[in-house]
């Protein structure tokens, strides 16, 4: 059975700091997605990552996709205020397996 | 495009009733997902339709839970008889397939909250 993890599960950052998010998945795929999700609304696509090696980058948000090491990660450069959200990795097995989700604050 | 759309928004209910979800996607797209999203249990896939073809249901929690897609634009979650575990947000997500059971990005609509009494 596919599980992913994430880690931190809550990240406090000062704004201007640079950050990774990690998302472990325990059985073979080369289809990942993250998600953010805001207080209360819905989640938000922000990156399809499809092949091995695959890195995307979107503003101070950039994500890369190991598939040997069945590891994502998404790295926050410069952090501000707005980018306050639970960001959720996504992995396709048979079907989308979520993960536990990373609570990030960003503080003034 | 509007996205996909979810009604109602919030549904309050009382123990025993049922309740009925629904979700139009967005147009063109072939897959449609239905999640349960909980704090205990996080964002659960329930069922998914290709086609308005069910493939996998295995996420659904109980008999009292069902699902529908009587066409390409709309499909319902029921759950009869409700009970207040079943109080968790309800999204609906539609995409594009791939072909061979690869899906393309999820687009998910606003949800639905719902709280049993």
């Amino acid at each position: 059975e596919l599980k992913v993890e994430q880690n931190p599960l809550f990240l406090s950052m000062q704004e201007g700091k640079n950050y990774t998010i990690y998302c472990n998945y325990s059985t073979t795929s080369d289809r990942l997605y993250w998600y953010r999700q805001d207080p209360g609304k819905s989640l938000e696509s922000l990156f399809v990552l499809l092949s091995n090696g695959a890195v995307k980058q979107e503003g101070r948000l950039m994500a890369s996709l190991d598939t040997k090491a069945r590891l994502s990660t998404l790295h926050i450069t410069a952090a501000v205020h707005d980018l306050s959200a639970t960001y959720f990795c996504a992995v396709d097995g048979s079907k989308l397996i979520f993960g536990t989700g990373t609570l990030l604050a960003v503080q003034p | 495009d509007a996205g996909v759309i979810q009604s109602p928004r919030h549904e309050v209910t009382e123990m025993g009733q049922e309740v009925t979800l629904r979700c139009k996607p967005i147009s063109g797209h072939d897959y449609l997902f239905w999640y349960r999203q909980t704090m205990m249990r996080g964002l659960e896939l329930l069922i998914y339709f290709n086609n308005n073809v069910p493939i996998d249901d295995s996420g659904m929690p109980e008999d009292r839970f069902s699902a529908k897609m009587p066409n390409a634009s709309f499909s319902t979650l029921k759950i009869q008889p409700s009970e207040p575990r079943d109080s968790a947000v309800y999204f609906c997500a539609s995409s594009l397939g791939l072909g061979a059971g690869i899906f393309y990005e999820q687009y998910f609509g606003p949800g639905t909250r719902l709280t049993v009494t």
